[in-house]
């Protein structure tokens, strides 16, 4: 089963306005990922946001982790037509060793 | 650097056929692994690899073989294609398995 699960499932928002996507997931972790990917295309490392850190940024991105909620949210600020992609969040797993399990993601599309 | 390429990028075969799909990166990373994404789900770990001559099974590794004769090299072997295996093939890899993992383009496969 999947460890992470994206929320909501697909968005649609304006240009200029602010997406945010949600992940929660099950187990303790050692970190949270995102990932972007763009129709057709591999996935794209956005930002890793670590167990003992609470919030993160990275340009226009802004991510927030609680342990004690199992939850992560990805917030994009001032969006663009081209953010229009499909958002993944992935879980390191203390007790998976060396892999991630990603969620089933959330599709971003942001109009002109 | 080119990165992590994959080969082909387009496959089709018919059931019970097998094939190998290339997986090489130039990054000297000793973690990689092999995704299939399905639509509507996030990627699944089918194999992975911690080093050269170190493999191990993921999520869903049946079917899939893998070999790890170089750091460079992970193909996969799908040994007797079932229609089941129809999904697009990522491989990725990365300095250790809980961080940033680069992608592939991917392989779309379709099995008849």
């Amino acid at each position: 089963s999947q460890q992470g699960e994206e929320d909501p499932q697909a968005l649609s928002i304006q240009e200029g306005e602010n997406a945010t996507m949600n992940c929660s997931y099950k187990t303790s972790i050692n970190n949270l990922q995102w990932y972007r990917q763009n129709s057709g295309r591999g996935l794209v490392h956005l930002i890793l946001i670590r167990s003992n850190e609470r919030e993160k940024h990275s340009g226009r991105l802004r991510v927030t982790l609680d342990t004690s909620k199992k939850s992560s949210s990805l917030l994009i600020t001032a969006s663009r037509a081209a953010d229009t992609a499909s958002y993944f969040c992935a879980t390191a797993q203390e007790t998976s060793g060396s892999r991630l399990t990603f969620g089933e993601g959330t599709q971003l599309t942001v109009n002109p | 650097n080119a990165g992590v390429t994959q080969t082909p990028k387009f496959q089709v075969l018919k059931t019970g056929q097998s094939m190998t799909l290339q997986c090489a990166q130039d990054m000297n990373h000793e973690y990689m692994s092999w995704y299939r994404q399905d639509p509507g789900m996030g990627l699944r770990l089918i194999h992975y690899s911690v080093g050269a001559g170190i493999t191990d099974q993921g999520e869903v590794p049946n079917g899939y073989n893998v070999s790890r004769s170089t750091t460079e090299d992970f193909p996969l072997r799908l040994l007797s294609a079932a229609p089941s295996q129809t999904s697009v093939y990522f491989c990725a890899s990365s300095y250790n398995g809980f961080y940033e993992q680069y992608f592939g383009p991917g392989t779309r496969l379709t099995v008849t």
